[in-house]
């Protein structure tokens, strides 16, 4: 595998569901991203790791829990979505946090709540 | 309000003509990049621009930052089917980036 890999590609939930989404990468980088893709919205950045730390968490609500075991590895828990949390669910990484450096994106998981 | 403002939002045209799109802001911005995002994929990064002024060639692409560092525009020359996508700005006030909404562009054979 390269670059930045995320799955499930896709997953359909109810509201009363917990599932997770994982992202890998496989660039070395020390930095790793969620954020959230709805139609007409820009791109929405949810949280920020850096060498495994939490550091930017845009005030995301608490059914979405992230998670980074190590700095190849990063996870979205959810539980207890809503409707409108359906969207596309990227994952990116970059050598470094600071802004200005190129980000790499895996597909997305596309997330429908029902 | 969006802090980047992408227009037009949506583009269709034929194979050979050329277009521009445009990112523009209120913000001052240390650096901004350009992404392409096609269907079913992540965006991937086009160019990152830093100097106010600045133009970026890649191939049939030319990437321009304004000279306040608060806009850029994105021409493309004899445009293909394969230039169809999903063109996004990212700029960073500070140190973080925001994404425009994005231009969707369709290139029709």
């Amino acid at each position: 595998e390269t670059g930045v890999t995320q799955t499930p590609r896709h997953l359909v939930m109810g509201m009363t569901n917990k599932k997770s989404l994982k992202c890998e990468q496989h660039l070395g980088h020390n930095a790793m991203y969620w954020y959230k893709q709805s139609a007409k919205k820009p791109l929405e950045l949810m949280f920020v790791y850096s060498l495994e730390e939490r550091v930017e968490n845009n005030s995301v609500p608490s059914r979405f829990s992230p998670e980074c075991p190590n700095s190849s590895h990063l996870f979205l828990h959810l539980h207890t979505l809503q409707p409108e949390d359906s969207a596309l669910y990227l994952c990116a990484s970059s050598q470094s946090g600071g802004a200005g450096g190129e980000q790499f994106f895996g597909p997305g998981t596309r997330l429908t709540v029902l | 309000t969006q802090l980047l403002e992408q227009s037009p939002q949506f583009l269709s045209i034929q194979e050979g003509e050329n277009l521009t799109v445009y990112c523009n802001s209120s913000s001052v911005f240390s650096s901004l990049q350009w992404y392409r995002q096609e269907p079913g994929e992540g965006p991937v990064l086009l160019v990152t621009v830093v100097t106010g002024g600045e133009v970026k060639k890649l191939k049939r692409l030319t990437f321009q930052f304004g000279d306040a560092r608060k806009d850029s525009s994105l021409h493309i020359t004899a445009a293909q089917p394969g230039d169809t996508g999903l063109y996004l700005c990212a700029g960073a006030p500070g140190n973080q980036f925001y994404f425009g909404t994005g231009t969707s562009l369709t290139v029709i054979p």
